[in-house]
């Protein structure tokens, strides 16, 4: 039971470039969630899914793309990579409101 | 707006010394106030207040809530340097799941 893995732990872009952020649970929870981290400005809801085929947007959605085709996964796209998009990333998941996160993912773009 | 404010930012303290944390908050659409800690890595799960004036211990850890003047406080007594970290406030809103929203976090250092 691995709970909420993410890949790939550190990832460099460069500006203009897309990548996806992978996030899967083995929890067999309903609720998912994206969030980003930036220092001394806590941890910032991006996307959020109540279950597959359902996502809305959080507080800072803009530049991200998700999708939730099966209860287990929820990627994170980037489409076009911006600098103000440098932070650590946490997927995660729950029932209700008690959320458990995943590791996480530095992304750099330059 | 959801507002979550934490206080204080930062504080530095002695092993055995006991610190209060803060957390007020102005949301709309109230569930409940998380706790979380987080050591250079993901945040982990500490508590979760959804009542008015019931205290959750965890060792010497507790936390209660005063949904009236709209705040919680995080206990830690005789604190040991494996507490030093960033302790998360979250507030969840939202009719069916909570969507969580954080404040800034207060940075904790403990001194041998």
């Amino acid at each position: 039971n691995a709970g909420v893995t993410q890949t790939p732990k550190f990832q460099v872009l460069k500006t203009g470039q897309s990548m996806t952020l992978q996030c899967a649970q083995d929890m067999n929870h309903e609720y998912m969630s994206w969030y980003r981290q930036d220092p001394g400005m806590g941890l910032r809801l991006i996307h959020y899914s109540v279950g597959a085929g359902i996502t809305d947007q959080g507080e800072v959605p803009n530049g991200y793309n998700v999708s939730r085709s099966t209860t287990e996964d929820f990627p994170l796209r980037l489409l076009s990579a911006a600098p103000s998009q440098t932070s650590v990333y946490f997927c995660a998941t729950g029932s209700t409101d008690t959320q458990y996160f995943g590791p996480g993912t530095r992304l750099t773009v330059l | 707006e959801d507002k979550v404010v934490q206080s204080p930012l930062s504080l530095v303290v002695h092993e055995g010394d006991t610190v209060t944390l803060n957390c007020s908050y102005e949301v709309t659409n109230f569930r409940s106030l998380l706790w979380y800690k987080q050591e250079k890595k993901a945040p982990t799960f500490l508590f979760m207040l959804t009542s008015s004036g019931i205290e959750k211990k965890s060792g010497r850890l507790s936390s209660i809530l005063d949904k009236k003047e709209l705040f919680s406080i995080l206990n830690i007594t005789a604190t040991q340097t494996g507490d030093s970290a960033v302790y998360l406030c979250a507030v969840a809103t939202g009719t069916s799941y909570g969507k969580l929203t954080f404040g800034q976090g207060t940075i904790l250092t403990v001194h041998p």
